[in-house]
């Protein structure tokens, strides 16, 4: 059974850089068989793909938050990252990590983390 | 990037057929998939290409779509269907982009 469990400060101060880990349990990160994304979903409102990391390193972000997004592994611990640069009250969401297969037809997000709120305030 | 737009909210009696619906350009091209939020919980998949469903998921649920228009339907709603319903399928702009729709509020009534 595929498990992702994020982690990281529930608290950032505006300007400063979000930082969360995802850790994976009964699949590799490294497979290759899978896409490794993140999901944010501001308190009351939807969902938004904020971007993935595939093996070998390879990512893609969302065009919106390209600029201030880097997602990283490390295959030695089968954890993926998320770093969130010049935050603001706007980046305040609950963050999911998720496994997300593609192909040329489709995608889809299974499973997915519990998620982590993280606010940013001063 | 492309759009997939959802209506807000949508209501049931107990017992009734339900369907949710989910439109975008990239819905030509791309299967979407669809996931169950109830409150407070990570979204859950429940529909992924054309009409497939993991493991778990009640058979009442279905998928389909036609042209730019995808579809999730409740045959015989469950009190526990009451939830937020997420579509998502791949970005059009051939940039392998993720995009998911506004989501819709079920109701059963």
């Amino acid at each position: 059974q595929v498990q992702l469990q994020e982690s990281g400060p529930g608290l950032v101060k505006p300007s400063e850089t979000l930082s969360l880990t995802c850790t994976v349990s009964g699949d590799s990160v490294n497979s290759g068989s899978f896409y490794w994304s993140w999901v944010r979903q501001p308190p009351g409102k939807g969902l938004e793909w904020i971007g993935y990391i595939y093996y070998g390193g390879n990512t893609n972000y969302n065009p919106s938050l390209k600029s201030r997004v880097t997602i990283s592994v490390d295959t030695s611990k089968n954890q993926f990252s998320l770093k969130l640069s010049s935050v603001t009250a706007a980046d305040t969401a609950v963050y999911y990590c998720a496994r997300d297969y593609a192909d040329t037809q489709m995608n889809w997000f299974d499973p997915w983390g519990q998620g982590t709120l993280v606010t940013v305030s001063s | 990037s492309s759009e997939l737009t959802q209506d807000p909210a949508v209501s049931v009696a107990l017992g009734q057929t339900v369907r949710i619906t989910c439109q975008g350009d990239n819905l030509r091209s791309y299967y979407a998939s669809w996931y169950q939020q109830k409150p407070g919980q990570a979204p859950v998949l429940v529909i992924y290409f054309k009409n497939n469903r993991p493991s778990g998921i009640p058979d009442r649920f279905s998928g389909s779509s036609s042209g730019n228009t995808a579809s999730l339907t409740i045959t015989g709603a469950q009190a526990e269907d009451e939830a937020d319903y997420y579509c998502s399928s791949r970005d059009n702009s051939g940039n392998h982009l993720r995009v998911f729709g506004g989501g819709t509020k079920l109701t059963v009534l």
